[in-house]
């Protein structure tokens, strides 16, 4: 799959504020996406998913926007905890069965106290 | 959500020995397993797709005789990185996906650090 670059983009937020974290996607035809975080060492934990028929969806403190005529993703958190500090990386997939995820290049985001 | 767990969490090994990485699904039958391979400050790369009962899929670039998957049962399936070099040094994750509502969402292991010394 394709993936978007090498750099590690940062994101530096104060705590309390809210964050949004971009991402421009690859594939026209995926019908699917997910936002993941990960935190060093350890595998990619689900945050919130979105369907390409829609173009808002509201998590827990999370709201992820689609943007298909640009191919555009992305990923706001409110009231951005220290907790919340890790890499956040988009992720594509077809949706037509158990298809690979087609990771963009991810964002760190750091949040400070 | 659905529970992966990945053995070892790390492994450091000698040049030209083979590592052995295992991936299970704890709570659900995961009949597609997905193995990527992180660099640092990288994103996911996918490797290869596996499943259950039939051989694995793998990406352009990836040497299938180097990286053996094996995808015996519907909760296992195991990477073997065969005579391991200083350059196969990564961090390795595994996905999984099962049937019915977990149609599409893939579920990751924690990942295994390897080192090749």
């Amino acid at each position: 799959g394709e993936s978007v670059g090498l750099h590690l983009p940062t994101l530096s937020v104060q705590e309390g504020d809210n964050s949004i974290i971009n991402c421009a996607y690859s594939n026209s035809a995926s019908d699917y996406f997910i936002w993941y975080k990960q935190e060093s060492g350890k595998g990619p934990q689900f945050i919130i998913d979105i369907r390409s028929n829609m173009d808002k969806r509201q998590g827990q403190r999370v709201t992820v926007l689609l943007n298909k005529t640009v191919k555009h993703l992305s990923l706001q958190i409110a009231a951005t905890q220290p907790g919340d500090s890790a890499v956040y990386f988009c992720a594509e997939n077809m949706g037509t069965g158990r298809r690979a995820l087609t990771f963009g290049s991810g964002t760190r985001l750091q949040v400070q106290p | 959500g659905a529970v992966v767990s990945q053995h070892p969490s790390w492994v450091i090994c000698k040049s030209g020995t083979s590592v052995k990485i295992e991936c299970r699904s704890l709570d659900f039958q995961a009949t597609t397993m997905f193995w990527y391979r992180q660099f640092p400050k990288q994103s996911l790369m996918l490797m290869a797709t596996s499943n259950e009962g039939s051989k694995a899929t793998y990406e352009q670039g990836v040497e299938k005789d180097k990286f053996l998957i094996n995808h015996a049962s519907l909760t296992l399936s195991t990477l073997t990185v065969t005579s391991a070099h200083p350059e196969d040094s990564s961090f390795y994750i595994c996905s999984a996906q099962g049937g019915g509502n977990w149609n599409t969402e893939a579920f990751f292991g924690q990942g295994t650090r390897l080192t090749v010394v």
